[in-house]
């Protein structure tokens, strides 16, 4: 079955000091892995895909399958990066549907 | 811009009242879903739709029912409202292909 966890609903950080966000996952084929982000009273917007290997806005996570992890960092924090986080698991499968964690609220405080 | 948009954005109703949410989308995506949002339970899947007559029951589609009208459009409906579905509701496509979900803005539903 495939499910998320993201262990910490609330995470609070110093700005300029370092950001990790944990994200395990459960699946049985080979998953694709993103981290969405919500802004205050904004839709959901995606921030990386694993497949793409890129740095958003400061943010890298990368894929480890052996942990069945996808944990986003960033190493220096910035008040815009308040926000909440959710990571997410898809499959190519024509079934596979997009299952979401229950969300990390990041706090950056000044 | 090739957008995903949800109606209305808000709305209080009564407990008992039938309730549809629409979701219409520019973007060309045959794959649509609906997801209510509540605080501490992250995005949970109500229903999903690969096509027009494709339609799929999600982890909690109790209380609900879709209607996918068009490729374009994917409608959500609370038949007999109760409080307990107060949430904020969102609309997803995604292209068949790919694992990009696009949402719209959502809708803040209260029951009261």
């Amino acid at each position: 079955a495939q499910r998320v966890t993201q262990p910490e609903k609330l995470l609070s950080v110093f700005k300029g000091a370092p950001v990790e966000l944990k994200c395990n996952y459960s699946y049985s084929g080979s998953p694709e892995l993103f981290w969405y982000v919500q802004y205050s009273r904004q839709r959901l917007q995606l921030l990386l895909r694993h497949i793409s290997r890129e740095s958003i806005k400061g943010f890298t996570a990368d894929l480890n399958k052996g942990e069945t992890s996808f944990h986003l960092k960033k190493p220096f924090a910035q008040e815009e990066d308040s926000a909440m986080y959710y990571c997410a698991l898809g499959g190519m499968n024509r079934d596979d549907k997009i299952i979401f964690g229950k969300g990390t609220r990041l706090h950056i405080l000044p | 811009d090739a957008d995903v948009t949800q109606t209305p954005r808000n709305r209080i109703t009564k407990t008992g009242k039938r309730i549809m949410l629409e979701c219409s989308q520019t973007k060309g995506h045959d794959r649509m879903y609906w997801y209510r949002q509540d605080p501490g339970l992250g995005l949970r899947l109500i229903y999903y739709s690969f096509d027009v007559k494709d339609i799929n029951k999600g982890e909690i589609s109790d209380g609900y029912s879709v209607s996918r009208q068009a490729q374009a459009k994917f409608s959500l409906s609370l038949e007999s409202a109760i409080p307990n579905q107060t949430a904020l509701y969102f609309c997803a496509t995604r292209p068949s292909g790919d694992t990009e979900a696009f949402f719209g803005q959502g809708t803040r539903l209260t029951v009261v």
